[in-house]
């Protein structure tokens, strides 16, 4: 089956630092790529849609200068969290998607936590 | 746009009892509906899927799900659920031409001893 990895899985950091995460997809090539933010209890809440080579897709209200997001080849897609607060601690899912599917249906990876101190 | 509703967000079971966790959305176009099951501090993992067809999905682990058009649901079941099915659970809806899903609030099955 469709297999996305995180890395890394957890990540502790200062505030006012930068964290990158990084997804992949490895044995497919992923098109279109989701990041999504989770806090506790709390249901997916889509942050950003990356396509392979062009700009991210940022829903409303996502910083997009704080939320940076690279889509540069098929396989890898990063999300660079810049000058982290405590408020942006939280569960980050990727998930993808590749062009040849007719279902849509999105391949999770298992998620990064972030605390910021 | 579309919405998805899951009825519970808490539904406590006996071990080897049924267990029904409920999922209406409402969306202006066709879709394809999913189940996912989340393990704390893990991702999603698909359960079953509604593409077309027999409105009965069978998925993993012995679940099962319905679709009805008529009062858009996908009411996720299973027989008989064992302690190691405690976990949180979503909904989901993608529309057909679309890339994008959007989840419900998710269920938290726990199944006691």
């Amino acid at each position: 089956g469709a297999v996305v990895s995180q890395h890394p899985s957890w990540v502790i950091c200062k505030s006012g630092t930068s964290v990158k995460i990084e997804c992949r997809s490895l044995d497919f090539q992923a098109t279109t790529m989701f990041w999504y933010r989770q806090f506790p209890k709390q249901s997916l809440m889509l942050m950003a849609t990356s396509n392979e080579g062009s700009k991210a897709t940022y829903e409303q209200g996502v910083e997009k200068d704080k939320f940076l997001i690279n889509h540069a080849s098929l396989t890898l897609s990063t999300l660079t969290v810049t000058s982290a607060h405590p408020e942006d601690s939280s569960f980050y899912i990727c998930s993808a998607t590749s062009e040849g599917q007719v279902t849509n249906e999105q391949f999770f990876g298992p998620g990064t936590r972030l605390t910021v101190l | 746009a579309q919405s998805v509703t899951q009825l519970d967000s808490q539904v406590p079971v006996f071990e080897e009892a049924p267990v029904e966790l409920r999922c209406n959305y409402s969306s202006s176009v066709s879709v394809y509906l999913f189940w996912y099951v989340q393990y704390p501090n893990q991702g999603l993992q698909l359960l079953l899927k509604y593409l077309s067809g027999s409105t009965l999905v069978k998925g993993i682990n012995g679940f099962e799900a319905e679709f009805n058009k008529s009062q858009t649901s996908f009411h996720l079941r299973k027989p008989s659920v064992h302690i190691s099915d405690t976990a949180e659970y979503f909904c989901a809806v993608t529309e057909r031409n679309a890339g994008k899903s959007t989840f419900g609030d998710g269920t938290t099955l726990t199944v006691k001893p």
